[in-house]
């Protein structure tokens, strides 16, 4: 109930193309949804987040499409570039009880020049 | 931006010894948290904070100890260190009911135990 499921596990693209990361997750309880970038050697920041009132967020290069009936939401990297290859967390929280962030297993992303 | 910050950033240590990462955000947040990150990417939860003087084992069950004697200090403890301790750890801070929740992250602690 408290996991959030994320693939792929590894994601390879070219240089303008799109690159998507999808999670899912089981606790409805849950009511904040962002996503991390990790760059090597350096700790998560936060990238794009979303609530479950809307089904689409976006800022600039980057979307959130969120689906509550699926309990899915996913992260799409329009025109990509070799700058984004980095690892990508998706997470969820509620506000709720604990305040704990849930993250998911996480996706290297690798943009090829 | 990121006011959080972690000591040592790299660590080596024998086996058996007494270890203590440090942890620090000026930043006035409430909340505290601490996060082993093992090579496969996963961050798993081991200790987190509300505040002064409260802290709450994560999901991860781990051998370590912390304390939060003061609003900006939330300092790591492993009594006895072994090779299964050897990951990265990462230390995060956010405020409660801030409008745009978000995670500090500090740049961690990559800790190897020989």
């Amino acid at each position: 109930q408290q996991q959030v499921k994320q693939s792929p596990q590894s994601l390879i693209v070219q240089k303008g193309g799109i690159s998507i990361i999808n999670c899912a997750y089981e606790n409805t309880a849950f009511d904040y949804f962002p996503w991390y970038q990790q760059f090597p050697g350096k700790g998560p920041a936060l990238l794009i987040a979303i609530r479950p009132d809307v089904s689409e967020k976006k800022e600039g290069r980057f979307t959130i499409s969120f689906n509550k009936s699926a309990k899915q939401f996913s992260l799409h990297i329009m025109d990509s570039q070799p700058g984004d290859s980095a690892t990508y967390f998706c997470a969820a929280s509620m506000k709720a009880g604990t305040y704990k962030y849930i993250f998911g297993t996480g996706t290297r992303l690798k943009v090829l020049a | 931006e990121a006011d959080i910050y972690q000591t040592p950033r790299y660590l080596v240590i024998g086996t058996g010894k007494k270890i203590t990462l440090e942890c620090s955000q000026t930043m006035g947040h409430d909340k505290m948290y601490w996060y082993q990150q093992d090579p496969g990417m996963e961050l798993h939860l081991i200790h987190y904070s509300y505040g002064v003087n409260s802290t709450e084992k994560g999901d991860l069950s781990s051998e370590s100890t912390v304390s939060r004697i003061r609003t900006e200090h939330f300092p790591l403890t492993l009594e006895s260190a072994r090779p299964s301790h050897t990951s990265q750890y990462l230390c995060a801070s956010t405020n409660i009911g801030q409008p745009n929740e978000k995670l500090f992250f500090g740049s961690g602690t990559q800790l190897s135990v020989l």
